[in-house]
């Protein structure tokens, strides 16, 4: 396994179409986080998954979005009625989580252009 | 609340300068974790450092070096003999250990290094 994947890696959409980003986990991995990070920005914590159970959800992640795992594996991350302001990069992480290791890794990311 | 600042917005030195980047954060929680992430153009998050709040020593990998001191809340970054692979923007970020272990990233600093 070579890491976290995500697809598409771009998309431009024209504002009011729905979207759907994919990220792949590292295999085994049971956490999944998604960040969204815009132009000039750190990345933003938008929500993360325990298994196939959504733990948390931030203030960011408005009504138009919705995230799923429905396997505890890959996750999907749907805008509905995209805005210019959802334009940005979308990463997605996962985490094997137990106190020996840690660490989030991070996938390249799905850049949106909302135009 | 956590928070993470890097006052430095963007730097500019010569190849083979040393260079410090300055971090600031904020946290009530006694026990957290700080991080360091590299984001070369390509975009992706390279991870670079994880210290825990109990460990206070500084660590130096290669020219990669980190000064962390509780009493003023700072988590600095040394590279030393700067190279122009080095250009990126760098991120510092918390995780409070908390059940989600969410992180808070900094803006970033970004870096650029000079021929």
């Amino acid at each position: 396994d070579t890491g976290v994947s995500q697809n598409p890696r771009h998309k431009i959409t024209k504002r009011g179409q729905n979207v759907t980003f994919r990220c792949d986990p590292i295999s085994e991995h049971n956490r999944l986080y998604w960040y969204r990070q815009t132009l000039g920005q750190g990345p933003e914590f938008l929500t993360y998954f325990q298994n196939e159970a959504q733990l948390e959800k931030s203030r960011l992640l408005s009504d138009r979005f919705s995230a799923e795992r429905p396997k505890g594996s890959f996750s999907t991350l749907e805008i509905q009625r995209t805005e210019q302001g959802d334009s940005a990069m979308y990463l997605c992480a996962s985490s094997l989580q137990n106190r020996a290791d840690y660490e989030q890794y991070f996938g390249p990311g799905t850049r949106l252009t909302v135009t | 609340a956590q928070k993470v600042t890097q006052a430095q917005t963007e730097i500019s030195v010569v190849e083979k300068e040393d260079v410090t980047l300055d971090c600031v954060y904020e946290t009530r929680d006694t026990t957290y974790y700080l991080f360091w992430y590299k984001q070369p153009p390509s975009g992706e998050l390279v991870f670079l450092i994880r210290r825990n709040s109990f460990d206070e020593q500084n660590e130096i990998s290669g020219r990669y070096s980190w000064n962390f001191q509780k009493s003023t809340s700072s988590f600095n970054f040394t590279i030393t003999a700067s190279q122009v692979v080095d250009s990126a923007v760098y991120f510092c970020a918390l995780s409070e250990a908390r059940r989600d272990d969410k992180i808070i990233f900094g803006k970033g600093t970004r870096l650029h290094i000079l021929p």
